[in-house]
């Protein structure tokens, strides 16, 4: 069974800080990671995506992948209350065929606080 | 996020009735997918049509029939639910390139089965 874990949380960071979020994947071939932000009531919205070892920076959030480790994280710099938001992570684990068969972790709810 | 919609936004029914759920794509997309998403549990993938062709059905009850007519549309059939299929249904599309893909989900139909 594939599977996504993450931490449910709450984590709660001050305004300002860097809110840490990780993720962990049992598929050892996965191929793509993703990671999505749900605000409460509202759908997934995507925010970033990453499928090379290492890091990727967009703004103020951050992605890292680890494959040896199977492992990968988003950073959040200078966090804001408008942050505050159910972060979920999604692991492809192939690339053969024309579509994304996701799969998500049940998803870390941060709380930032002014 | 106007690019995909999804109607109705809110769904009360019996466990006799019958209903569709709609989802519309605005994006040029060749993926579109069914899920379904719970209080406290990960996304679930239901279906995945690419190129109007069915390519993944995850063990879904046959009380769910989806039907993509086009490759901008996408439909949910709905019967005889259940209770615990209480949920929100969450509609995405991708470009159909594989395992880069970034999928874009819609708002989402809060569906509740009384």
């Amino acid at each position: 069974q594939k599977e996504v874990e993450q931490n449910s949380g709450p984590l709660s960071v001050p305004e300002g800080a860097i809110a840490s979020l990780n993720c962990t994947y049992s598929d050892r071939g996965s191929q793509s990671f993703f990671w999505y932000r749900q605000y409460s009531g509202k759908s997934p919205e995507l925010i970033m995506f990453i499928y090379s070892n290492g890091d990727k920076e967009d703004g103020r959030f951050t992605a890292q992948l680890n494959k040896a480790s199977q492992y990968v994280s988003l950073l959040i710099r200078d966090s804001q209350p408008s942050d505050s938001a159910t972060y979920l992570c999604a692991v492809n684990p192939t690339s053969a065929g024309g579509y994304n068969k996701l799969i998500f972790g049940a998803g870390t709810r941060l709380a930032v606080h002014p | 996020e106007t690019g995909v919609t999804q109607t109705p936004r809110h769904l009360v029914m019996g466990m006799t009735n019958k209903k569709s759920l709609k989802c519309e794509q605005h994006l040029g997309h060749n993926a579109m997918y069914w899920y379904k998403q719970s209080a406290k549990k990960p996304l679930e993938l239901m279906f995945v049509y690419s190129l109007e062709e069915r390519v993944e059905n995850n063990s879904v009850p046959s009380r769910f029939s989806p039907e993509c007519p086009n490759s901008s549309h996408l439909f949910l059939h709905l019967h005889t639910l259940q209770p615990e299929d209480s949920a929100l249904y969450l509609c995405a599309s991708s470009r159909g390139t594989g395992g880069l893909d970034e999928q874009y989900f819609g708002p989402g139909t809060r569906l509740t089965v009384t």
